[in-house]
């Protein structure tokens, strides 16, 4: 089946540093959306992509889908201590099922 | 104000009985998912639907069942013959001409 492979697992950051994440798959997808969550709540969508090569931003979060439609990005920039949480990808292609990244933990530096 | 609601936010069960997680969504949606989180990964869809009355078995159907019979509800019966039922449970729901879903804040379920 289908897979996502989501890295860094996990990621410190200090405040006002930027921050990248990416997933990668073998299968090509039409669709790559960004989640985050944060502890005991549901996922909360950041941003939704449908174009190979696209570029959307929601405030400091920017993302792209790949283009070889098999690889997405997201990236934050001056990360702030409330940006902390799980950040997950999802592919989808047509007719399928949402498949999602097993998460990236973004955690504050002390 | 339209959003998707799941109640309780914890739940306890003894081992053997059967538990009943309700979600209901007020955003009009036609489809709605239940997905299974467990600690270090990534969501595991248990079941879907597209329509009322119509559903389908996602990855991980096996010890649970569902039914779709309004619009705006989608319940998720843990059985007993779920093997680790503990675990953190998330519905969404879609509009039809989206592929973006939309989560509840999820159900903690706690069996022991």
């Amino acid at each position: 089946g289908q897979q996502l492979n989501q890295s860094p697992q996990s990621m410190f950051i200090q405040e006002g540093e930027d921050v990248s994440m990416n997933c990668t798959s073998s299968s090509i997808f039409n669709t790559w959306l960004w989640y985050k969550q944060d502890p005991g709540e549901g996922p909360v969508l950041l941003i939704a992509l449908y174009k190979a090569g696209e570029l959307t931003s929601n405030g400091r979060l920017t993302a792209q889908f790949g283009i070889t439609r098999k690889d997405s990005f997201l990236n934050i920039s001056a990360s702030i201590p409330s940006d902390v949480g799980i950040y997950f990808c999802a592919g989808q292609s047509y007719g399928n099922k949402l498949v999602f990244g097993a998460g990236t933990i973004l955690r504050v530096k002390s | 104000d339209g959003g998707i609601t799941q109640s309780p936010k914890y739940l306890f069960r003894k081992e053997g009985q059967n538990v009943t997680l309700s979600c209901e969504q007020n955003l009009n949606h036609d489809a709605m998912y239940w997905y299974r989180q467990d600690p270090g990964q990534g969501l595991r869809l248990i079941y879907y639907s597209q329509i009322v009355n119509d559903f389908q078995k996602g990855d991980i159907a096996e010890g649970y069942s569902v039914s779709r019979e309004k619009k705006e509800s989608f319940p998720l019966t843990v059985t007993s013959a779920q093997k680790n039922p503990t675990a953190f449970y998330l519905c969404a729901s879609r509009d039809g001409s989206s592929y973006e879903q939309y989560f509840g804040p999820g159900t903690r379920l706690t069996v022991t």
